[in-house]
């Protein structure tokens, strides 16, 4: 069964990038037609979808986001990944990533990797 | 309108049913997916589109939906139910995922 793992720095100056990369396992990213997501959570809030990435290099980005947000995908690795930049404090959060699941009328995120806290402090 | 509104939380004596809704104006175009957090843990996903559920899901898990409201039932809680609901679909125009605010649920 596919597997997700995020992985990269826990800590992260203010004004820098934020860089993660999330590894499938399990099975080919490529396989399927499934989206890619990135989602986060600050400490005691609710989910924030960030964005998706198709394996043809197709992105949607979080309106609100959009401006410092790149997605991107690179098949050879099984890997996607995300970089924020301009970070604040108000992006410390616990970053995941998940499979997207889209037809017509309907998306549901599945699985999810285990998450990974980023804390942006200097 | 690009929102999902929950109720903060709700309680359910055991063995009983509650109903968790979620509410936006993308709901009538989009289903809506539900999702299960408890703490410390990845959310989990417990039902997507009209009212499906991934292998390994309970059946007393079901979804349902009616013009702008999506409702998850949880239909004689138990325990280990208790936790953080979060409702997902789309904004109004197609492209970008939301989530709802999420609801926490007590089981007594």
């Amino acid at each position: 069964q596919v597997q997700l793992q995020e992985s990269g720095p826990g800590l992260v100056k203010p004004s820098q990038t934020l860089s993660l990369t999330c590894t499938v396992s399990g099975g080919s990213i490529s396989s399927g037609s499934y989206y890619w997501s990135w989602i986060r959570q600050p400490a005691g809030k609710g989910l924030e979808w960030i964005g998706r990435i198709y394996t043809s290099g197709s992105t949607n980005y979080n309106p609100s986001l959009k401006s410092r947000v790149t997605i991107s995908v690179d098949t050879s690795k099984n890997q996607f990944s995300l970089k924020l930049s301009s970070v604040t404090a108000a992006d410390t959060a616990v970053y995941y990533c998940a499979r997207d699941a889209v037809t017509r009328r309907e998306n549901w995120f599945d699985p999810w990797g285990q998450g990974t806290l980023v804390t942006v402090s200097s | 309108s690009s929102e999902l509104t929950q109720d903060p939380a709700v309680s359910v004596a055991l063995g009983q049913t509650v109903r968790i809704t979620c509410q936006g104006d993308s709901l009538r175009s989009y289903y809506a997916s539900w999702y299960q957090q408890k703490p410390g843990q990845a959310p989990v996903l417990v039902i997507y589109g009209k009212n499906n559920r991934p292998s390994g899901i309970p059946d007393r898990f079901s979804g349902s939906s009616s013009g702008n409201t999506a409702s998850l039932t949880i239909t004689g809680a138990q325990a280990e139910d208790e936790a953080d609901y979060y409702c997902n679909s789309r904004d109004s125009s197609g492209n970008h995922g939301v989530f709802g605010t999420g609801t926490k649920v007590t089981v007594l």
